[in-house]
């Protein structure tokens, strides 16, 4: 069956960089597109960026670029977030989320969240 | 960016009740439009798609339509699990996604 499992918690302080894996089973990895979505502890889902598992292609929201960078390993089918100059209101748990249909559709499989706690 | 306006951020209701979320996007997303279903500490999970198509193993009382700009998601008969969260999201642009704000769902 398809998993998404995601790496444990973290703690981090501000000016650290964290870097989060998303381990894929259960189907062809290189197939399905995979996003990465934040959740600030009491707020919403806040979406960073996409990754093309095939060729590693990205694209990154606006407000995360130049401080974010997502990366793929085909040969473990592990899919890699990381965030660097983190502040305290990066506290957040991050999820990983496959698209159903390559790089179109909805977010069928997600991981089961990182909690990224960045404090001094 | 399109921006995706959820309303309301919150309602109460009572087991039975049906229940309409909105959704508005800043512009024409035909009908690229998704509707998940959170719990506390829980990742997301996809009721509707596409709009208005039920996801296999969701509930027929789940249902959701609208195209273009506005969309609605309904609950029929509200049931005790179905006090979550719950939010919209786009993807016109195949490599651009965003989310509504959010709508908590909470017992009367």
């Amino acid at each position: 069956q398809v998993q998404l499992v995601q790496s444990g918690a973290e703690v981090k302080k501000p000016g650290a960089s964290v870097k989060v894996s998303c381990k894929a089973t259960g189907y062809t990895f290189t197939r399905h597109y995979l996003h990465w979505v934040r959740q600030a502890p009491g707020q919403g889902l806040e979406w960073m960026g996409i990754i093309n598992p095939s060729g590693g292609s990205t694209n990154y929201a606006r407000k995360f670029q130049g401080r974010v960078t997502m990366t793929r390993d085909t040969a473990t089918s592990m899919v890699y977030l990381e965030v660097s100059s983190l502040r305290p209101e990066d506290t957040a748990v991050f999820y990983c989320a496959r698209v159903r249909q390559g790089d179109s559709g909805p977010l069928d499989y997600w991981g089961q969240g990182t909690l990224v706690t960045v404090s001094s | 960016d399109i921006q995706m306006t959820q309303s309301p951020s919150s309602l109460s209701a009572s087991v039975g009740d049906r229940v309409t979320i909105t959704c508005q996007a800043s512009q024409d997303i035909n009908n690229y439009l998704n509707w998940y279903q959170q719990k506390p500490g829980k990742a997301p999970k996809v009721l509707i798609y596409d709009a208005s198509k039920l996801e296999t193993g969701v509930p027929s009382r789940f249902s959701g339509n609208g195209s273009g700009t506005d969309f609605a998601f309904t609950i029929n008969s509200l049931q005790p699990e179905d006090f979550a969260y719950y939010y919209c999201q786009q993807y016109e642009h195949l490599l651009s996604l965003s989310f509504g704000g959010g709508t908590r769902v909470e017992v009367k």
